[in-house]
């Protein structure tokens, strides 16, 4: 079975500051994507950052990278320079290429204070 | 250049009514997917769909649970007798391929309350 924890219930940084979300996954299949998605209090659910497992280049999006970690079944989210509107709940979320169904963390709630 | 969207956002129903959620998918995507989140959860699968074609319901009740993808118009999620358990959001996601290769994009979830 393929699973993903996310050992971080809530976390809460200053604003400016760098904060690292963890996710670990386990799962048989060698190829696969990971993503992290974000959930603001409107409850949207928002993509935030894609990784491709053949990929060894860590994804990127602004203020927002990954360290994936193959080997280690690690797929953290970094976010530089934090801002208050990054307060939402973070979902670590994980499909294999031969499947569809999104497998999701338990989220992170990231608190950024002024 | 709209997104998924569900209707209603926040839907209250007593006990043993009938539940229905509705979802567009982004313009030009065929494939639909039903997740719901209960408090303090990830979401978990329910079902997927394609035009006319049901592919995968593994992750839905086998009873008072439905859903459709009809050639025309939107994709329906059926509650039947709801109970007081069914309250959650339920997300939509579409995609316009199998998830494979592609980001599954989120609607902004539907919000049910069974008092």
């Amino acid at each position: 079975a393929q699973t993903v924890t996310q050992s971080q219930p809530e976390m809460s940084v200053q604003e400016a500051e760098t904060v690292t979300l963890s996710c670990t996954y386990d799962t048989s299949e060698n190829n696969y994507y990971l993503f992290w998605y974000k959930q603001p209090p409107s409850r949207q659910m928002i993509l935030v950052i894609r990784q491709e497992a053949y990929k060894q280049q860590n994804a990127t999006e602004n203020r927002f990278s990954v360290n994936f970690q193959k080997a280690a079944k690690s797929f953290s989210l970094k976010i530089s320079d934090s801002q208050l509107g990054d307060t939402a709940m973070y979902f670590c979320a994980f499909v294999a290429v031969s499947n569809y169904q999104l497998i999701w963390g338990a989220g992170t709630k990231l608190i950024i204070k002024p | 250049n709209a997104g998924v969207m569900q209707n209603p956002r926040h839907l209250v129903r007593r006990r043993g009514q009938e539940a229905r959620l509705r979802c567009s998918p982004v313009k030009g995507h065929s494939h639909v997917y039903w997740y719901r989140q209960l408090p303090e959860e990830g979401l978990k699968f329910m079902v997927y769909l394609q035009k006319e074609n049901i592919i995968d319901e593994s992750g839905m009740p086998k009873e008072r649970f439905s859903a459709e993808f009809p050639k025309e118009g939107p994709s329906i999620l059926r509650i039947q007798q709801v109970v007081r358990g069914d309250s959650a959001a339920y997300f939509c996601a579409s995609s316009p391929r199998q998830g494979r290769e592609d980001t599954q994009y989120f609607g902004p979830g539907t919000r049910l309350t069974v008092l």
